[in-house]
């Protein structure tokens, strides 16, 4: 069975600071895929990330970046110099084949960035 | 490209009645949706699996026969909650595979349900 945990529930940063959200994962499954989103205010999910499990090259997006490590089930999350607009709820997620391709999500964990 | 709406946006009804929520891919056909509700500071908790042309495939513990899933066409599913309570008040979500298949999902911006 598939599960996604984010221990962290909040996090409370100043602007500029860098901060780092922790996703572990569990699968049965050899190929699967990894994704972080981002859901403000609004509502709407935003698509951030996907890996596949092939693929443990950490990736690198403006101040977002992305250190996937399977020998450990991880795939963290950092945000480098915080901004405000940053703040959101951030899920990550996994998607197993085996698992019919549904998307399993974690708890999310709830930023806040304060100027 | 691969883009999912959702209409209503949002809706309030009176407890007791049912209520029809659409999800649409708008620039590719998709053979597989997915249904989720979010409860208010809660995560997103899938609720079926949507597969053209057949029965929907619900989760343990989401009652089909209170949320109607209908995918008649491949650009088009429905969810309805029948006969509404307040405790059926949340945020539903409704995703689409992608026009390639595979693991990725295109979400819908979502539906705001109250029932009073």
């Amino acid at each position: 069975a598939q599960k996604v945990t984010q221990a962290q529930t909040e996090i409370s940063v100043v602007e500029k600071e860098d901060v780092t959200l922790d996703c572990v994962y569990e699968t049965r499954d050899t190929t699967y895929y990894l994704f972080w989103y981002k859901q403000p205010p609004s509502g709407e999910l935003v698509f951030l990330i996907r890996r596949n499990s092939f693929d443990e090259q950490n990736e690198i997006s403006g101040r977002y970046s992305w250190n996937f490590q399977k020998s450990t089930s991880s795939f963290n999350f950092t945000i480098t110099a915080s901004q405000v607009v940053d703040s959101a709820v951030y899920f990550c997620a996994l998607s197993e084949g085996n698992g019919g391709f549904k998307t399993i999500f974690g708890a999310g964990t709830r930023l806040f960035v304060k100027a | 490209g691969a883009v999912v709406s959702q209409h209503p946006s949002r809706v309030i009804c009176k407890s007791g009645t049912s209520v029809k929520i659409e999800c649409r891919s708008l620039d590719f056909q998709a053979t597989t949706m997915f249904w989720y509700r979010q409860f208010p500071k809660q995560s997103l908790m899938l609720m079926a699996t949507s597969n053209e042309g057949s029965k929907a495939t619900y989760e343990q513990g989401v009652e089909k026969d209170k949320f109607l899933i209908n995918h008649a066409s491949l650009t088009l599913s429905t969810l309805t909650v029948t006969s509404a309570h307040p405790e059926d008040s949340s945020f539903y979500i409704c995703s689409a595979r992608g026009p390639s298949g595979g693991y990725e999902q295109f979400f819908g911006p979502g539906t705001r349900l109250t029932v009073l």
